[in-house]
């Protein structure tokens, strides 16, 4: 199976703006789970979609936004850009049925300047 | 919530080394237990899980990890270690019964040298 993939890989932003992220997960996994990794904080759990619904989210401002489509695929938004967001966001797909496990992508660096 | 730390931040190791990495969460429920490695440049990857039963389970590379209930800890552990484990490892927690979340440890950067 391909493992989860990640788009783009790469990205710088200045302030203000707004960025989308695209994530797709392992083939017949439903559950997408995003996460902010900065050094020093180790991974931040920004939220989890599950059958297009969002069923968990963290404790971040709601200028982070997210959405999974019927296919399982997720973006994840961010709006009106800090120089703070700077991170690797990692997406992690899984099951969520029986033993749960997740998978990462590779995640992708925002660089916002 | 829940909480997952991890004691050492940074841990520098000679080649040949023994290697125990602590893990503690807050959660006194059902728990599945993870630890995770991300390698230089690369991805993160499952290193070994814990669900039930023995609690001491065997993951990759030689790497074993202990889950103690009454201590709520899930230490990682190896032998000897080479330079190629230098990397960094995180520990992680998911609760089944409430939520399913993954929480996550920040992380302990290892180094080890030749």
């Amino acid at each position: 199976k391909a493992g989860v993939t990640q788009t783009p890989r790469y990205l710088i932003k200045t302030r203000g703006q707004q960025v989308t992220l695209s994530c797709s997960p392992i083939s017949g996994h439903r559950s997408v789970s995003w996460y902010q990794q900065t050094p020093g904080q180790g991974l931040q759990f920004l939220f989890e979609y599950f059958s297009e619904t969002q069923r968990n989210k963290g404790n971040f401002p709601g200028r982070f936004s997210g959405r999974q489509f019927s296919n399982s695929r997720s973006e994840m938004n961010v709006s009106t850009l800090e120089l703070g967001d700077s991170a690797l966001y990692l997406c992690a797909s899984g099951t969520r049925t029986g033993p749960n496990e997740q998978f990462f992508g590779p995640g992708t660096r925002l660089t916002v300047l | 919530a829940q909480s997952v730390s991890q004691h050492n931040h940074h841990v520098i190791l000679s080649e040949a080394a023994s290697l125990e990495l602590g893990c503690n969460y807050s959660y006194g429920g059902t728990v599945n237990l993870f630890w995770y490695v991300q390698y230089p440049g690369q991805h993160l990857q499952l290193l070994l899980k814990y669900f039930s039963g023995d609690p001491l389970v065997k993951g990759i590379k030689g790497f074993e990890a202990e889950f103690i209930k009454s201590k709520f800890s899930f230490n990682l552990r190896k032998p000897s270690v080479q330079w190629s484990d230098t990397a960094e490892y995180f520990c992680a927690v998911n609760a089944p019964n409430t939520g399913n979340q993954f929480y996550f440890g920040t992380g302990t950067s290892l180094t080890v040298i030749p």
